[in-house]
């Protein structure tokens, strides 16, 4: 079955400290991967995505993720995180014959000074 | 003015009121979603529209009804609201194809609470 994972519910670090979150998926094709983030009462907001080519990509706000085919993975980074970071952060993956993305049940972000 | 803009941002209802949700779009997109968020559950796909005269359902349609009017426009009905249908719920669109057919575009969310 095609599904998205991600292991942490809620995520805390300190303001400066850095960030990896997991996203494992269980898909047939070859995957196009996403990382969207949810600030409070917003919409969701794309971070970065993967189709092909290398496999670490960059986003905006200073992120990053690298897809690792062996493991199934598509762990997001960040090397300094900013209070600003606190969301909640979505996990994607779709295909090129894809009618729909399937999307991890997420992972909040708190950030403390 | 936002690419996708949903309507009503908030809304509180009694049940079996029948509710319509709607979402416009300038982005000139062919296909059009609807996702119910609940917290610990993520996103799950209501129905989804490829253009107006291509509408399917997604996983957890039952209880929703859709009409797509126009390319860029999709509204969401419950027909007979309850309870269990409080959820937070976005419209999103995207390209018809290619990978741009995956990143979605969102809207701010409407918030809909059944009493």
């Amino acid at each position: 079955a095609q599904s998205v994972t991600q292991p942490d519910i809620h995520i805390t670090v300190s303001e400066g400290a850095s960030l990896e979150l997991r996203c494992n998926y269980s898909y047939g094709a070859t995957p196009y991967l996403f990382w969207y983030v949810q600030s409070p009462g917003q919409g969701l907001q794309l971070l970065l995505k993967y189709f092909s080519g290398d496999t670490l990509v960059q986003g905006i706000k200073g992120f990053e993720a690298e897809f690792k085919r062996s493991q199934s993975s598509f762990n997001l980074r960040k090397p300094s995180v900013h209070w600003s970071d606190a969301a909640e952060y979505f996990c994607a993956v779709g295909s090129y014959n894809t009618d729909k993305l399937i999307f991890g049940t997420g992972t909040r972000l708190q950030v403390f000074p | 003015d936002a690419d996708v803009t949903q309507t009503p941002r908030n809304r509180i209802t009694k049940t079996g009121k029948r509710i319509m949700l709607e979402c416009s779009q300038t982005k000139g997109h062919d296909r059009m979603y609807w996702y119910r968020q609940d917290p610990g559950l993520g996103l799950r796909l209501i129905y989804y529209s490829f253009d107006v005269k291509d509408i399917n359902k997604g996983e957890i349609s039952d209880g929703y009804s859709v009409s797509r009017q126009a390319q860029a426009k999709f509204s969401l009905s419950l027909e007979s609201a309850i309870p269990n249908q409080t959820a937070l719920y976005f419209c999103a669109t995207s390209d018809r194809t290619g990978p741009g057919a995956n990143v979605l575009t969102f809207g701010a969310g409407s918030r809909l609470t059944v009493l």
